[in-house]
């Protein structure tokens, strides 16, 4: 069975802390994402990779950076986190091309006061 | 204008009543997932379709490419449905071999005993 681990389910951080969010999967997905969830704004994605060491700008990805330095392992820094970074964010993989389903962790609820 | 609308956006239903989702997008798409939340975070892929008709148990898609019109129903509804589900489309010519999808922003449902 499919398995995306998100390290925490709640987090809080203060302004101006490096917050790291780490997604591990065990299935050898070549891609993962990094998706922001906000109330009536919906999923949006953040950064993906479909490779160790490569990585791709989503639609937001001002104010975070990506590191995935093994297959299995994608990470979420914020650099200096800010208060509307406040925010639930999923982690998914996708095993191959774009006509596979995503699989999604539980994500984290990340406060920043 | 959001590429992709959902409605409606909240929904409250007796238990065994037949339930339809909406969703409508407005730009040419290769594939269209229904996901599903449930409280917590976790999301599931329920379907992904690009014509015609799939049906999983109770749940049912369908999609109208013509009309960029795509409806979950959910049949015999039970308290345990109660979830928010989301629309989201993998646009046509996306970059990186169709990695990106658009997302909704959800169908908040609740089944009432």
């Amino acid at each position: 069975d499919v398995k995306v681990t998100q390290s925490s389910r709640y987090l809080v951080k203060r302004t101006g802390e490096k917050v790291f969010l780490e997604c591990v999967q065990d299935m050898d997905h070549e891609n993962m994402f990094w998706y922001r969830q906000d109330p009536g704004l919906g999923l949006r994605l953040i950064y993906f990779s479909y490779d160790v060491k490569m990585k791709e700008k989503g639609d937001i990805p001002e104010g975070y950076s990506v590191s995935r330095e093994k297959k299995e392992r994608f990470s979420l820094i914020l650099e200096s986190a800010s208060t509307n970074q406040t925010s639930m964010y999923l982690c998914a993989t996708r095993n191959g091309g774009g006509g596979q389903p995503q699989h999604f962790g539980d994500g984290t609820r990340l406060s920043i006061l | 204008k959001n590429e992709v609308e959902q409605s409606p956006q909240n929904l409250t239903a007796q238990e065994g009543e037949f339930i339809t989702i909406n969703c409508s997008y407005s730009v040419g798409i290769s594939a269209l997932h229904w996901l599903q939340q449930h409280p917590g975070g976790g999301i599931v892929s329920l379907f992904m379709l690009s014509s015609g008709k799939k049906k999983h148990g109770r749940l049912i898609a369908t999609i109208n490419i013509q009309e960029k019109h795509s409806s979950l129903h959910i049949t015999a509804s039970h308290p345990r449905d109660s979830a928010v589900y989301i629309c989201a489309v993998r646009p046509w010519g996306t970059r990186n071999a169709g990695n990106m999808l658009t997302f909704g922003g959800g169908t908040r449902l609740m089944v009432k005993p």
